[in-house]
């Protein structure tokens, strides 16, 4: 199975900065990947499919890039509303994976 | 209004099966693949399966394969998933997720709110 690492595991960031999550495939994914995020209690939202497509109805503070093994996440100009769990999710193949998750919370 | 509404969950005890439902509205059904994902308690997410529109392309987290099996009814906009041997890390909070395409090989752009399965002697 194609294993997913996701850097850093937690960050502490002020409204306003600018943060950058990686995710890292064990193997080529093309641009099969998706970040998704999840609020304590709730179900995650898709953010970005096919590496760097913006889903529908997500502001475009949110931006993917990458391609391969290497996969970046941005939120150009952290909100509130950002504090939450990003995660990773690789669906090149069976199995999919995701990654373990970033943490982002207030500084 | 988009809707995945999953049911079936509960306390049951280690060894013994569960089937959990995922009904599915307000989109057609059986032009999405549709997937299961799960999160332990305090844990992250994990994929644990997924099917293609007609059923044709099937696949599994190497941690349920062989005791749980997916499967859907697209003339009643319903997946399943049964899942046997069930085991105490099988715990968790457990999530139906669309795809965006008919095949397994897509993100996932609606969720449900989930259903909870315990297992537990």
């Amino acid at each position: 199975a194609i294993q997913m690492t996701q850097s850093p595991s937690s960050l502490s960031a002020s409204v306003g900065d600018r943060v950058t999550i990686t995710c890292r495939a064990s193997q080529g994914i093309r641009n099969d990947l998706g970040w998704y995020q999840q609020k304590p209690g709730k179900a995650p939202k898709l953010l970005i499919y096919a590496a760097s497509s913006l889903q529908s109805g997500v502001p475009s503070r949110f931006s993917g890039s990458g391609s391969g093994t290497d996969f970046t996440l941005t939120i150009s100009s952290l909100q509130p509303e950002d504090f939450a769990t990003y995660y990773c999710l690789q669906d090149y193949n069976y199995p999919f994976t995701f990654g373990p998750g970033t943490k982002v919370d207030i500084k | 209004e988009v809707q995945l509404v999953e049911s079936g969950g509960g306390l049951v005890q280690p060894g013994r099966s569960l089937r959990l439902s995922c009904a599915a509205s307000g989109f057609t059904f059986d032009d999405y693949a549709m997937h299961w994902v799960r999160q332990a308690p305090g844990k992250g997410l994990e994929w644990v399966s997924g099917i293609s529109w007609n059923s044709g392309s099937i696949g599994y987290a190497d941690s349920v394969k062989g005791r749980f099996t997916i499967s859907r009814d697209n003339a009643k906009n319903s997946l399943y998933l049964q899942m046997n041997s069930l085991r105490a890390e099988d715990t968790a909070l457990y999530y139906c997720a669309k795809a965006r395409t008919p095949y397994g090989g897509d993100a996932f752009d609606i969720w449900g709110q989930g259903t909870m399965v315990t297992v537990s002697s």
